[in-house]
C-alpha cells in the first residue's frame, strides 16, 4: 500500500494564484515526521519542511504555509501569490523511527505556473 | 562545503556491463540512501544503510549492489542482471537515530543511459 499519497499529478496556475497540493500519509507509528521537498529542472530535490508527529502547528514560511492534521492524515502545502520560479515537481514524505528511518515518497506534484 | 556529492553527473552504459555511481558525503551522517527515480513514478528505495558495513535492501533491490566500508561512502552497482537501468539515480543521507529523524539531504544525481 501507497504510504504516502499525492494524488495531484499535475497543476497549473497562473502567477500570483494560490495553490495548494495535497499529500496523505498513512502510518501506524506514533513517532514520525513528514516533509516537503520541491525538485527543480536541475534534478537535485531541495527541502522546504520537516514535521514531526506531535506537533500539529501550522507553518508559514514567506509565500508558503503547511496544514498538518492528524484527524485526516494530511499535511497540505500551500503557495501564496505564485511566481514562475515555484514552477517545479513537489514531493511530500514520511519518516518513521520504527522502520529505520526509511523515508516514503509520494509520486509528487508538478507545479506550473504561467506567466 | 558540507554536502552530498554523486558522480558522474551523466553516465552511458552498454548493455551487459556493470557501471559503479559514486555518492560521498561530508556531513557526518549515519545513514546513506539510493533511490531512482522514472517519469511519473516518484521516488523508489533501492537500498538503505544506517550505519558502516550494513545495509538494507529497498523495494527495487534487484540488479544492485551496494557497500558501505566507510561512512561517508555508498556507492551503488548497477548489474547486468537490471533489466531497465535507464533512470535518474538519487544518493540522500540523514542524521537519525533510533528515536527521531532529520530531513534527507540530497545529491544532485545521476543519470544513467544504457546504449
Amino acid at each position: 500500500a501507497q504510504k504516502v499519497t499525492q494524488a495531484q499529478t499535475e497543476i497549473s496556475v497562473v502567477e500570483k494564484e494560490d495553490v495548494t497540493l495535497d499529500c496523505v500519509y498513512e502510518t501506524r507509528d506514533t513517532t514520525y515526521y513528514l516533509f516537503w521537498y520541491k525538485q527543480p529542472p536541475s534534478g537535485e530535490l531541495v527541502f522546504l519542511i520537516r514535521r514531526n508527529s506531535f506537533d500539529e502547528q501550522n507553518e508559514i514560511s514567506g509565500r508558503y504555509s503547511w496544514n498538518f492534521q492528524k484527524s485526516t492524515s494530511s499535511f497540505n502545502f500551500t503557495i501564496t501569490a505564485s511566481q514562475v520560479v515555484d514552477s517545479a515537481v513537489y514531493f511530500c514524505a514520511l519518516s518513521e523511527v520504527g522502520t529505520g528511518n526509511q523515508f516514503y515518497f509520494g509520486t509528487g506534484t508538478s507545479l506550473t505556473v504561467i506567466p | 562545503d558540507g554536502g552530498i556529492t554523486q558522480s558522474p553527473k551523466y553516465l552511458f552504459r552498454k548493455e551487459g556491463q556493470n557501471v559503479t555511481l559514486s555518492c560521498e558525503q561530508n556531513l557526518n551522517h549515519d545513514a546513506m540512501y539510493w533511490y531512482r527515480q522514472d517519469p511519473g513514478q516518484g521516488l523508489r528505495l533501492i537500498y538503505y544503510s544506517q550505519i558502516v558495513n550494513d545495509f538494507q535492501k529497498g523495494d527495487i533491490a534487484e540488479g544492485y549492489s551496494v557497500s558501505r566500508e566507510k561512512k561517508e561512502s555508498f556507492p551503488l552497482t548497477v548489474t547486468s542482471a537490471q533489466k531497465n537501468p535507464t533512470a535518474f539515480y538519487l544518493c540522500a543521507s540523514s542524521d537519525g537515530t533510533a528515536t527521531m529523524n532529520t530531513e534527507a539531504f540530497f545529491g544532485q544525481g545521476t543519470r544513467l543511459t544504457v546504449v
